[in-house]
């Protein structure tokens, strides 16, 4: 497809399992971020992946998560030991250049998680 | 620390008048904004963004008003349309190129036919 494609769209899991939500940016796209969205809030920052540099996680709430991105295209956001906190909606976006703004980020359209 | 604040979560107004979206920020270093719009069980998609030097910017019927010094902006649509009803979400980067994006909790927009 031509957008940034996100999947499961939907996952609900036992508190204490491990989940994995995956990525596909845009075609040619070198950034990708991930972004979450828990209920009542707004997007909250996780981590950014540019070209081969190392990736910015300073947004990860804890070590229980982590991100890889391979090939510099596909992207796993793992989330280990789920806690019901974990609840949110995750975001994915990528852009096709850096030192960029904020109009060309383009989010999927997000996976649903529910920790229960 | 929510660094970028909505406080009107909710927000409904006749087709045909104006719409207008607030968003206060605390973070001094944020120096660029922008307005998302998102429908249901979509990605956010951007609107419109100003940069601090700047204290308005319109494209059509958008425009987006910046206070730097009541760290305030706002985001004006008219006139509104049945299709502008979504959820606006105000965003702040700090330092052209920075796209670690500190989002707003949002505001639902309903326009009524």
């Amino acid at each position: 497809g031509a957008g940034v494609s996100q999947s499961p769209s939907n996952k609900v899991t036992e508190k204490g399992k491990d989940v994995e939500l995956r990525c596909d940016p845009i075609s040619g796209h070198t950034a990708l971020y991930w972004y979450r969205q828990s209920l009542g809030q707004g997007l909250e920052f996780l981590i950014y992946f540019q070209g081969n540099s190392a990736p910015d996680k300073s947004g990860l709430p804890s070590d229980r998560f982590s991100a890889e991105r391979t090939g510099g295209s596909v992207s796993t956001l793992t989330i280990q030991r789920t806690q019901q906190e974990d609840s949110a909606v995750y975001l994915c976006a990528s852009s096709p250049q850096t030192g960029g703004v904020g109009n060309t980020i383009y989010f999927g359209e997000g996976s649903w998680l529910t920790v229960v | 620390d929510q660094q970028v604040k909505q406080n009107s979560p909710s927000l409904s107004v006749q087709e045909g008048r104006i719409s207008i979206l607030n968003c206060d920020y605390t973070n001094s270093m944020f120096d660029y904004f922008l307005w998302y719009k998102k429908y249901p069980a979509e990605g956010p998609t951007f609107l419109i963004s100003i940069s601090s030097i700047k204290d308005k910017n319109e494209d059509g019927r958008f425009t987006v008003f910046l206070n730097k010094s009541a760290k305030h902006l706002s985001l004006h649509i008219v006139p509104s349309q049945p299709g502008d009803s979504a959820v606006y979400f105000c965003a702040a980067s700090a330092g052209f190129g920075n796209e670690k994006l500190t989002f707003g909790t949002g505001t639902r927009l309903t326009i009524i036919p």
